[in-house]
């Protein structure tokens, strides 16, 4: 069975970079098409969608978050990679890493990672 | 961009059904899918496509979409249904996804 972790440090200050990384167990990140996304959660609201990557490096991110974003897969080590840059306390939430699903037509998140929670204060 | 309505809460009794909607322009084109979040704990799905649910979710949850409007049915409810219901669906492009604001379940 497919299960996610992700991990990374839970306080950052503003202006500095958060990187997250999920790990994949129960199976390999590189079977091909599979996808892997990163959602988030601030305190007190529902989840937002950051992005995806796909096997292939094939990303796509929010357009809100799109500049400050960037995704990446480690093939040997199978994890992926969230990295965003110049944060600020709107940025602090639960970060959920999770795989998307489904074709044209259809499409939902699962499993999901239990979620990280990253503060970012002065 | 799109996005994704959902009442912010609803309440219902104890034994009784309960309909959660979903309302917005990506449902026309894609199929909604349903997650339960209970406090601290991550979102689980229960309910993708037209109507499918994972293995382990009750088949007292179902799925429904007309037009622009995805509904989840819970019927029966039980006090363990209590939480936090969101949909999500891909948004025009296909390529992203977008997430309603969530309703809350209140069992009477």
């Amino acid at each position: 069975q497919l299960q996610l972790q992700e991990s990374g440090p839970g306080l950052l200050k503003p202006a500095e970079t958060l990187s997250l990384t999920c790990v994949v167990s129960g199976g390999s990140i590189n079977n091909s098409p599979y996808s892997w996304g990163w959602i988030r959660q601030p305190p007190g609201k529902g989840p937002e969608f950051i992005g995806t990557i796909s096997y292939s490096g094939t990303t796509y991110y929010s357009p809100s978050l799109k500049s400050r974003v960037t995704m990446s897969v480690d093939m040997s080590k199978n994890h992926f990679s969230l990295k965003l840059r110049s944060v600020t306390a709107a940025d602090t939430a639960v970060y959920y890493c999770a795989r998307p699903q489904g074709d044209s037509s259809w499409g939902w998140f699962d499993p999901w990672g239990q979620g990280t929670l990253v503060i970012v204060s002065s | 961009s799109s996005e994704l309505t959902q009442d912010p809460a609803v309440s219902v009794a104890l034994g009784q059904a309960v309909r959660i909607t979903c309302q917005g322009d990506s449902l026309r084109s894609y199929y909604a899918s349903w997650y339960q979040q209970k406090p601290g704990q991550a979102p689980q799905l229960v309910m993708y496509g037209k109507d499918n649910r994972p293995s382990g979710i009750p088949d007292r949850f179902s799925g429904s979409s007309s037009g622009n409007i995805a509904s989840l049915t819970i019927t029966e409810v039980q006090a363990v249904d209590e939480a936090d219901y969101y949909c999500c669906s891909r948004d025009s492009s296909g390529n992203l996804w977008v997430f309603g604001g969530g309703t809350k379940l209140t069992v009477l």
